[in-house]
């Protein structure tokens, strides 16, 4: 069966740090991966989705970014945290190559709180 | 125009009332469409999909209009443990896995 991972579960990190939060899959090959992020009484708002190694598609401008070095591993990283960073933020799944009924899977999440 | 809306609520039910939820999506290509559960302070987790006919899960009825570019969610008897907020789900277009969510609705059933 499919497994995703993805830590650390809560992160509180001063402004202008560096930020890095993995995520890996198991059980699968050739999965999309995304990033999404919840800001407090929001909805996800889609950051980073990515169909291969090395291949990723941002979609808001921001100060993160998002890199795939293996096919089952994502990261989500940032040079200087702004306050507008906090958020829960979720990395998920889905099946590649097939488009239709392509549901996402996500894993636990990491609540960040910049101070 | 937000690709996914849905009502926020709070939708506030009686236990054994049936309540339904819709959601509008923009772009008229896409091909997959989902509801989604979550829970405060977890992650979502698929409520079920969105299927052309119509489907049902228990308790649960979901719908697909085309034409007018919405989904639907029912609850019938609705229990305590269907408090959570429940959130639309849509691809974006005909060739990708891009998966939009609207904000969600919330619901809370009481007693």
């Amino acid at each position: 069966s499919q497994t995703i991972h993805q830590w650390p579960a809560t992160l509180v990190q001063p402004v202008g740090s560096p930020l890095s939060l993995e995520c890996t899959v198991e059980g699968t090959s050739n999965p999309n991966l995304y990033w999404y992020r919840q800001a407090a009484g929001r909805g996800l708002q889609l950051l980073f989705y990515s169909v291969g190694i090395g291949q990723i598609s941002s979609e808001v401008p921001q100060n993160l970014s998002a890199s795939r070095p293996q096919d089952r591993q994502f990261i989500l990283s940032s040079k200087k945290l702004l306050l507008s960073d906090s958020g829960f933020y979720l990395c998920a799944w889905s099946r590649g190559g097939q488009v239709l009924e392509s549901e996402a899977f996500f894993g636990q999440g990491t609540r960040l709180t910049v101070v | 125009r937000k690709e996914v809306e849905q009502d926020p609520g709070p939708f506030n039910v009686p236990e054994g009332a049936t309540v339904a939820f819709n959601c509008t999506y923009s772009n008229s290509a896409s091909q997959s469409f989902f509801w989604y559960r979550q829970d405060c302070r977890k992650e979502p987790k698929l409520l079920m999909s969105v299927y052309s006919s119509g489907n049902e899960d228990g308790r649960f009825t979901a719908q697909l209009n085309r034409a007018s570019q919405y989904i639907s969610l029912l609850i019938r008897d609705s229990k305590l443990s269907d408090s959570a907020t429940y959130l639309c789900v849509v691809n974006r277009g005909l060739d990708t896995d891009k998966l939009i969510f609207g904000t969600g609705t919330r619901l809370q059933v009481f007693p």
